[in-house]
């Protein structure tokens, strides 16, 4: 069965610090991965998805990037990071077939200070 | 532009009773309306999901009615429990593979 997995859970980080969060999935080739923010008591908005390795779109201009280095690993980044970038961040993964359910990892919980 | 619409964004119903969420939307284009569950400190879980050419589709307690003509669906769920206590979310895929999420409902059922 597939399985995808984030990490680090939580993170404190200070204004102006880089940014590296993970995603892999397993039991599965080819997907398509997400990039999610949630604010709190908020939606999701979608930051970036990518359909292969080396192509990543992104959907909101903002401090974040993103990169896919290997078939089932996907990268979120800063270089330097904002206050505004405080959130929930949820990395998600969907056959790379139309209209199929994305599923969620269990997210990681940025903090700035 | 919000293109998927839900309501209500909180909701209390008592343990046995019917939990009713409901979304809209306006691109005729999704052809794919997943229905995901939230609980705190977690990822949405897909809960339950139709596409268009149903009007009905139901698993267990949780039932999605599909109104095509009036852009409309809605989930209900029955005999909600304590347990069901979570966020929800509604979404439409466009034919690119992307989500478009509502707002989230929050329920919360009373024992």
């Amino acid at each position: 069965s597939q399985t995808i997995h984030q990490w680090p859970a939580t993170l404190v980080q200070p204004v102006g610090s880089p940014l590296s969060l993970e995603c892999t999935v397993e039991g599965t080739s080819n997907p398509n991965l997400y990039w999610y923010r949630q604010a709190a008591g908020r939606g999701l908005q979608l930051l970036f998805y990518s359909v292969g390795i080396g192509q990543i779109s992104s959907e909101v201009p903002q401090n974040l990037s993103a990169s896919r280095p290997q078939d089932r690993q996907f990268i979120l980044s800063s270089k330097k990071l904002l206050l505004s970038d405080s959130g929930f961040y949820l990395c998600a993964w969907a056959p790379g077939v139309s209209n199929q359910p994305q599923h969620f990892g269990d997210g990681t919980r940025l903090s700035i200070l | 532009q919000q293109q998927v619409k839900q309501s209500p964004q909180s909701l209390i119903v008592q343990k046995g009773g019917i939990s009713i969420i409901n979304c809209a939307y306006e691109n005729t284009a999704f052809d794919y309306f997943p229905w995901y569950q939230q609980f705190p400190g977690k990822g949405p879980a897909l809960l339950i999901a139709i596409r268009p050419d149903v009007s009905e589709k139901k698993e267990g307690r949780f039932t999605i009615s599909f109104n095509k003509s009036a852009k409309q669906f809605s989930l209900h769920i029955m005999d909600s429990q304590p347990g069901d206590s979570a966020t929800y979310f509604c979404a439409a895929c466009e034919n690119t593979g992307k989500l478009i999420f509502g707002q989230g409902t929050t329920l919360q059922v009373k024992p």
